[in-house]
C-alpha cells in the first residue's frame, strides 16, 4: 500500500523548478505533502481531497489526478529553505466511500538546494 | 495551528528496561492518534493506530506486547516500548487528527529519538 515517490532525490540550484511525483495502486480518497528536515518531525504543506484538485501557495502548488492514483507536488523558484525531504502520504478509500483514515507514506524525495 | 507534544525528546536506555513516551494534543481533542517510526533516512512506518478508549490497531508485523500502547483521554497517547533491545533504537513521532475531522492534517510532535 505504500504510495511511489519520485525521484528519490533531486539537486536544484536557487531559483530553479521541481517536481515530486506520488502514485499509489489503490484508490484514493486524499494525498498529503510534508516536508520533513533532518532531525525534525515532518511538516504539513497541504491535503488534496478531490481528483483533479490543485492546490498551492507560495511557490509550492500540487495537484491530484484520482482517475490515475497519481499526485505531483511542484516547486518553482526554489528557495534554499525548500530543502529537505517531501513525503507524500495517501489516504485510501474505505468500503464506504470515505477515507480509512490512516495515512501511508511513501519512502520520501530528499531535495537539496544549491547557491 | 494544532499543537502536538511529544515527551521525551531523547532518551538513552539500558538493554531489558521500558521506556514510555507521551503524545499530547495541546490545543485540541485528538480521539485517533497515530505512531509512526523512521530509521534514519527512511520513510515514517506506521506502527499502530490509537483510538481513545479503546484497543489500539497495530500495522501487520508490529509486535503488540512490545509496544504497548494507551489512549485513556481525548489529549494523551502513550507508547511504551518493553523490554527494548538496540534494535528498537529509531525515531518514534506521534500524530493525531482532531475530533470529528472527517480528513484533515495531521499534527505531528516532535518526534521521540530512543537510543537503547
Amino acid at each position: 500500500q505504500q504510495p511511489v515517490q519520485s525521484p528519490q532525490a533531486v539537486i536544484l540550484r536557487e531559483g530553479e523548478d521541481a517536481v515530486i511525483n506520488c502514485s499509489s495502486s489503490k484508490a484514493l480518497y486524499s494525498v498529503h505533502w510534508y516536508r520533513q528536515k533532518h532531525g525534525e518531525a515532518p511538516v504539513f504543506l497541504m491535503i488534496l481531497l478531490k481528483g483533479g484538485e490543485q492546490k498551492g501557495h507560495d511557490k509550492i502548488s500540487a495537484s491530484f489526478n484520482e482517475k490515475k492514483q497519481q499526485s505531483s507536488l511542484y516547486l518553482t523558484a526554489s528557495q534554499l529553505s525548500y530543502s529537505g525531504t517531501y513525503f507524500c502520504g495517501t489516504e485510501i478509500q474505505g468500503h464506504s466511500g470515505a477515507g480509512s483514515y490512516q495515512l501511508t507514506f511513501g519512502k520520501g524525495t530528499k531535495l537539496s538546494v544549491i547557491p | 495551528g494544532a499543537v502536538v507534544s511529544q515527551h521525551p525528546s531523547w532518551v538513552i536506555c539500558k538493554s531489558g528496561t521500558s521506556v514510555k513516551i507521551e503524545c499530547r494534543s495541546l490545543d485540541f481533542q485528538a480521539t485517533t492518534m497515530f505512531w509512526y517510526r523512521q530509521f534514519p533516512k527512511q520513510s515514517l512506518m506506521l506502527m499502530a493506530t490509537s483510538n481513545e478508549g479503546s484497543k489500539a490497531t497495530y500495522e501487520q508485523g508490529v509486535e503488540k506486547d512490545k509496544f504497548l500502547i494507551n489512549h485513556a483521554s481525548l489529549t494523551l497517547s502513550t507508547l511504551t516500548v518493553t523490554s527494548a533491545h538496540p534494535e528498537d533504537s529509531s525515531f518514534y513521532i506521534c500524530s493525531a487528527r482532531g475530533q470529528g475531522a472527517d480528513t484533515g492534517e495531521l499534527f505531528f510532535g516532535e518526534g521521540s529519538r530512543l537510543t537503547v
